[in-house]
């Protein structure tokens, strides 16, 4: 079945250490996205990636990094730098919008990692 | 800039029964959709149905219904006969007017069906 896929599920960081969130998709979408959410809030962007070898920052994008390397592909990078990094990931892809119609395409969700300080 | 409003922490409903949920939005932007998910306690989010600005009619899909009134800039799910696996976080989310689909989701609203 097509989807997409995050690992870990779970996942804890010591102080000071990189760890990174996998994700994969096999619906041959275009765009990816990592969100960020936190208790009781929705969903804030971190970063999002229009094509292969291309990405751009989002909202929270301080303290993270990523790669688009495969089209199937986008890796979270939270680095040490993110000073607060306790949260609930989600990594999202969709079929970018065409530029002569209106419809709007909706993001497909993995299952999301949850990454917690050691 | 865009914002989303859930006004509803939470919301009780009795299985069977309907339910909405509110919506309002605040963008400049003329062409834009709008956006329902569904959080269950496991975390994936689902997505339910989709609004353009310039559709018609009101988007409907199974149980789940989008009450769209473009000048009052609200977009309110109904769900109808409501199931115990219903209770779930839900969020609305509307993206900007540009080549990808940036969602900004508002803050959700947790419904719980009871039996």
């Amino acid at each position: 079945d097509g989807g997409i896929t995050q690992s870990p599920k779970y996942l804890f960081r010591k102080e000071g250490q990189n760890v990174t969130l996998s994700c994969e998709q096999n619906l041959n979408h275009d765009a990816m996205y990592w969100y960020r959410q936190d208790p009781g809030q929705g969903l804030r962007l971190i970063y999002y990636s229009q094509i292969v070898n291309d990405f751009q920052k989002g909202d929270i994008a301080e303290g993270y990094s990523v790669s688009r390397e495969k089209k199937e592909s986008f890796p979270l990078t939270v680095t040490s730098a993110q000073k607060n990094p306790t949260a609930f990931y989600l990594c999202a892809s969709s079929t970018p919008r065409t530029s002569n119609t209106h419809s709007n395409q909706p993001q497909h969700f993995g299952d999301g990692t949850r990454l917690s300080i050691l | 800039a865009q914002k989303i409003t859930q006004t509803q922490p939470g919301m009780f409903v009795q299985e069977k029964e309907a339910v909405t949920l509110d919506c309002t939005y605040d963008t400049s932007d003329p062409s834009y959709g709008l956006f329902w998910y569904k959080q269950p306690s496991s975390g994936e989010m689902i997505f339910l149905i989709y609004q353009g600005s310039y559709d018609q009619q009101n988007a409907t899909e199974g149980r789940y219904s989008l009450n769209f009134q473009k000048a009052r800039k609200s977009a309110n799910l109904v769900i109808s006969a409501s199931q115990l696996g219903d209770s779930a976080m839900y969020f609305c989310a509307t993206n900007m007017n540009t080549g990808f689909q940036k969602l900004v989701f508002g803050t959700g609203t947790r419904l719980l069906v009871s039996p």
